[in-house]
């Protein structure tokens, strides 16, 4: 049982826009910054959003995120077939003095 | 370029201990904190430890049995491992802290610790 709570499918077809939840506490994403990644099959993770919101160098604007509170989301615009992946929430967590992931969505494209 | 490479992985018995290398280049090691992730088969990623140089976190699961240390004249993390259990069983991610802790910007190709008798 994952710390973060995501939904662990979505879906979608190419073109569309879709959206991957994070759930938290105050202890986590209530008090700290939420980081996004995308893991494609049998690749290691990269990092896709770090502090809530920020894209690193190099990751298309096609992906976006944003906090509220206690909750995360990460939106993905104009859908792609290679962005078939899981993908992961993460933050510090104050209570556990250290990094908690979310369980991963598995992303598919229709 | 920068680069991460874990070697030291294997299979290990129930008990027994396994040290993990990660090998940096491309950025100055020493003023970065790095960081353990790992990935049971089919799983999720869980965070294990972070070294920030003068500190070391771990999480709960490996308290008092995993020890990070880092070599900074070498370039090198470590992560020794002791009275390793079959839930050890995972890939080993060495990861570049982009900030204290919490989001990591590179990752290295990872290392895969079997424990099984």
């Amino acid at each position: 049982q994952s710390v973060l709570t995501q939904p662990p499918s979505a879906s979608g077809t190419p073109g569309q826009r879709v959206t991957i939840s994070c759930s938290g506490s105050s202890s986590n994403i209530g008090s700290n910054t939420v980081n996004w990644y995308q893991q494609l099959p049998g690749t290691a993770p990269k990092l896709l959003i770090y502090s809530n919101n920020q894209r690193p160098s190099g990751v298309p604007d096609r992906f976006s995120a944003s906090k509220s509170g206690a909750s995360a989301s990460l939106a993905i615009s104009g859908l792609q077939s290679e962005d078939e992946a899981d993908y992961y929430c993460a933050a510090r967590d104050d209570s556990l003095n250290g990094v908690v992931f979310g369980g991963g969505t598995k992303l598919t494209v229709l | 370029e920068v680069q991460l490479l874990e070697s030291g992985g294997g299979l290990i018995q129930p008990g027994g201990s396994l040290r993990l290398s990660c090998a940096v280049s491309g950025f100055t090691f020493s003023t970065y904190a790095m960081s353990w992730v790992r990935q049971a088969p089919g799983k999720g990623l869980e965070w294990v430890s972070t070294s920030t140089g003068s500190n070391t976190y771990y999480a709960d699961s490996v308290k008092g049995r995993f020890t990070i240390s880092r070599d900074n004249s070498k370039n090198t993390l470590y992560l020794q491992m002791s009275s390793l259990r079959a839930e050890d069983t995972a890939i080993y991610y060495c990861a570049k802290n982009l900030d204290s802790i919490g989001s990591y910007d590179y990752w290295g190709q990872g290392t895969l610790v079997t424990v099984s008798s």
